[in-house]
């Protein structure tokens, strides 16, 4: 069993639609990481987020960490489809070592 | 360029046939971490290291081992490889302890055949 539950798994929707995405468990972590991977690549950090409660907005993405630190979701406005991509939430464990990884959420954003 | 380099990037091999993957950084990281990725699982740690000659397990060490005789790079040795091992398996590497980002390797697709 996955210890960070990801859904939805799979998200088609046309252009300019918003969309959410949650990663949820019954741990706490020290952090929580979105990364984003494109067929063929490694995943590239999007955004870290740390205090509970805390939101984080990057152009049309918001992000934001659950009050205890164990949940998190991803909100983007507007979809293009260059949001077309795999989308990877990663909690980090009490010191930073360790990191769990949720099942990702393929996004296909039609044109 | 910062980066994170993996070799090969494709190996097919046959079952018990010992293998190197290699994993080396040009950003003076102190950490560094394996990982495999399999379909509807996301990623998974394998094992990962704070530093020079210190290295621990992840979620899944069984069947691999590691080694960090230098900063820049984390070797993934499977000894005995066998069919459950076939994966697609990133490197990644971040300054340290702490809510720091993880530059990934491009991966290695591992067939054991």
């Amino acid at each position: 069993t996955q210890l960070l539950e990801q859904s939805p798994q799979f998200l088609s929707i046309q252009e300019g639609e918003n969309l959410t995405v949650y990663c949820n468990s019954s741990s706490v972590f020290s952090s929580l990481q979105w990364y984003r991977q494109e067929p063929g690549e490694g995943p590239v950090l999007l955004v870290t987020v740390v205090t509970g409660g805390e939101v984080k907005k990057l152009k049309r993405l918001t992000f934001q960490f659950g009050d205890a630190r164990k949940d998190s979701s991803l909100h983007i406005t507007a979809a293009q489809p260059g949001d077309t991509g795999l989308y990877l939430c990663a909690g980090a464990s009490y010191n930073f070592n360790k990191f769990y990884f949720g099942s990702g959420t393929k996004l296909n954003v039609k044109p | 360029e910062a980066q994170v380099t993996q070799n090969p990037r494709y190996l097919i091999t046959v079952t018990g046939k010992k293998l190197t993957v290699t994993c080396s950084q040009n950003m003076n990281h102190e950490y560094m971490s394996w990982y495999r990725q399999d379909p509807g699982l996301g990623l998974r740690q394998i094992y990962y290291s704070m530093n020079v000659e210190v290295t621990d397990k992840g979620d899944v060490p069984e069947g691999y081992k590691v080694s960090r005789k230098e900063k820049r790079n984390f070797p993934l040795i499977l000894e005995s490889p066998s069919p459950n091992q076939t994966s697609l398996y990133f490197c990644a590497s971040s300054r340290g302890q702490g809510p720091y980002e993880q530059y990934f390797g491009p991966g290695t697709r591992l067939t054991v055949t």
